[in-house]
């Protein structure tokens, strides 16, 4: 059964913590992004991947980092330095990142500081 | 800079009746667009995609999209309505030139049955 997953589903956090969102595909694709949605804004780019061992900054990336040591997995780690860090994340991928691939996004976690 | 537009933040339809959600868009050169659908606390569904081509678009669950370069436009239809479609839909416009896609900010679409 392919798929994109996330994990976990709701992920508390104290504030001055580290913490890391999970992503994981089965879709072979080589392409990975991380978004942020917070009501009324859509979604926001946080990071994105086209190739395993690379990856650049998207449009919100302060507070925020990522690895991608394999084609599978996209780990995004929400650090001390995120200041509002509350809100719904979502993983995606595709087939590749040219422009006209759409994108498989996982169910999303959704991140509460305490 | 490319940027997308939904210019209407709920839309309201009865059960049966056709329904419209709109797009607009700006690229600077030729766009690539998207459909996407979101349940709640769910992530986004893709429905359909326009590329080059037919400008009428069908994609699934009956829903079709009309892209229209003269008005930058690109809105979302359905010709009946269904309770089950009741969700959030985002619009979503890629540039050729960039490899980044950029969502809209959603518009809620409930049916009324």
């Amino acid at each position: 059964d392919g798929g994109i997953t996330q994990s976990p589903k709701y992920l508390f956090r104290k504030e001055g913590q580290n913490v890391t969102l999970s992503c994981e595909q089965n879709l072979n694709h080589d392409a990975m992004y991380w978004y942020r949605q917070d009501p009324g804004q859509g979604l926001r780019l946080i990071y994105y991947s086209q190739i395993v061992n690379d990856f650049q900054k998207g449009d919100i990336a302060e507070g925020y980092s990522v690895s991608r040591e394999k084609k599978e997995s996209f780990p995004l780690t929400v650090t001390s330095a995120q200041k509002n860090p509350t809100a719904f994340y979502l993983c995606a991928s595709s087939i590749g990142s040219l422009e006209h691939n759409e994108q498989f996004f996982g169910p999303g976690t959704r991140l509460t500081v305490l | 800079a490319q940027s997308v537009a939904q210019p209407e933040d709920q839309v309201n339809v009865a059960e049966g009746n056709p329904l419209t959600v709109k797009c607009t868009y700006s690229v600077s050169g030729n766009p690539y667009l998207f459909w996407y659908v979101q349940y709640p606390n769910r992530g986004l569904q893709f429905l359909l995609k326009y590329i080059t081509g037919d400008n009428l678009v069908k994609g699934s669950y009956g829903f079709e999209a009309e892209f229209n370069k003269s008005q930058t436009s690109f809105h979302l239809k359905k010709p009946s309505a269904l309770v089950s479609d009741s969700a959030l839909y985002f619009c979503a416009v890629r540039d050729v030139r960039d490899d980044k896609i950029i969502f809209g900010k959603g518009t809620r679409l409930h049916i009324l049955p």
